[in-house]
């Protein structure tokens, strides 16, 4: 059974850091591209990153580029998002998410397996 | 960005009857290298993460209940409940993966009517 399970969460400052980190058991992890995928509170869906299977190449919302920044570790079967530069508008849940279907950026493939999800809140 | 749109925002279906949702892309999900529709839908029970129902338009995913099904091409799209269940109480998204940045449509929420 996949599994993914997120944590890092928490409450930040406008302008602050936080680093997300998830976990995964129960399949091939390097065998599949990874996304980040986040809801603000009582909001729908938004997109926010992918990372290839291997780590070398990645891609962004336009609305987080420059400030998080994505990245895996295959060793250890963990996907990370680093948040820096916050601002309210990032308070949201953040879902690790598995590709459905590629191990690259350039496929394009549904989301098949969510985390529970990790609350982030900027606020002073 | 491609732009999808979902109608109505919300609907009321009673026990057993039938429950359509409707999904709009501003471009084409065709890719016509090999005829397929780069749209997904998803089930989302309150706090609880989304669920994978269909892919490429029409393909249920692994466990998914029969009642679930999509249907469309290029950009209109709809997912069907034939036969609401209790258990169907949720939010429905549809998503497309044809190009980044993936985007998902503004969600319809399905109630007992």
């Amino acid at each position: 059974e996949v599994q993914l399970v997120e944590s890092g969460g928490g409450v930040v400052q406008p302008g602050g850091s936080l680093r997300l980190s998830c976990g995964s058991s129960g399949f091939t992890f390097p065998d599949y591209a990874m996304h980040w995928v986040r809801q603000a509170p009582g909001k729908g869906l938004e997109w926010v990153s992918i990372i290839s299977g291997d780590g070398d190449t990645t891609n962004s919302a336009d609305s987080v580029k420059g400030r998080f920044t994505i990245a895996r570790d295959n060793s250890k079967n963990s996907l990370y998002l680093h948040m820096t530069s916050l601002k309210s508008e990032d308070t949201a849940l953040y879902y690790c998410v598995r590709d459905g279907r590629c191990s690259s950026v350039t496929c394009f493939g549904w989301f098949d397996s969510w985390g529970q999800g990790t609350l982030v809140t900027v606020s002073s | 960005d491609i732009v999808m749109t979902q109608s109505p925002d919300s609907l009321a279906v009673s026990l057993g009857e039938r429950a359509t949702i409707n999904c709009k892309s501003s471009q084409s999900l065709l890719y016509t290298s090999n005829k397929k529709n780069y749209l997904a839908w998803y089930q989302q029970k309150p706090g609880q993460p989304p669920k994978l129902l269909i892919y490429w338009a029409s393909t249920r995913e692994s466990g998914v209940p029969d009642r679930f099904s999509g249907s469309g091409s290029g950009t209109d799209f709809t997912l069907t409940i034939s036969s609401l269940q209790a258990e169907d109480v949720a939010v429905y998204y549809c998503q497309q993966y044809y190009g980044n940045p993936r985007t998902f449509g503004q969600g319809t929420k399905v109630a007992i009517k």
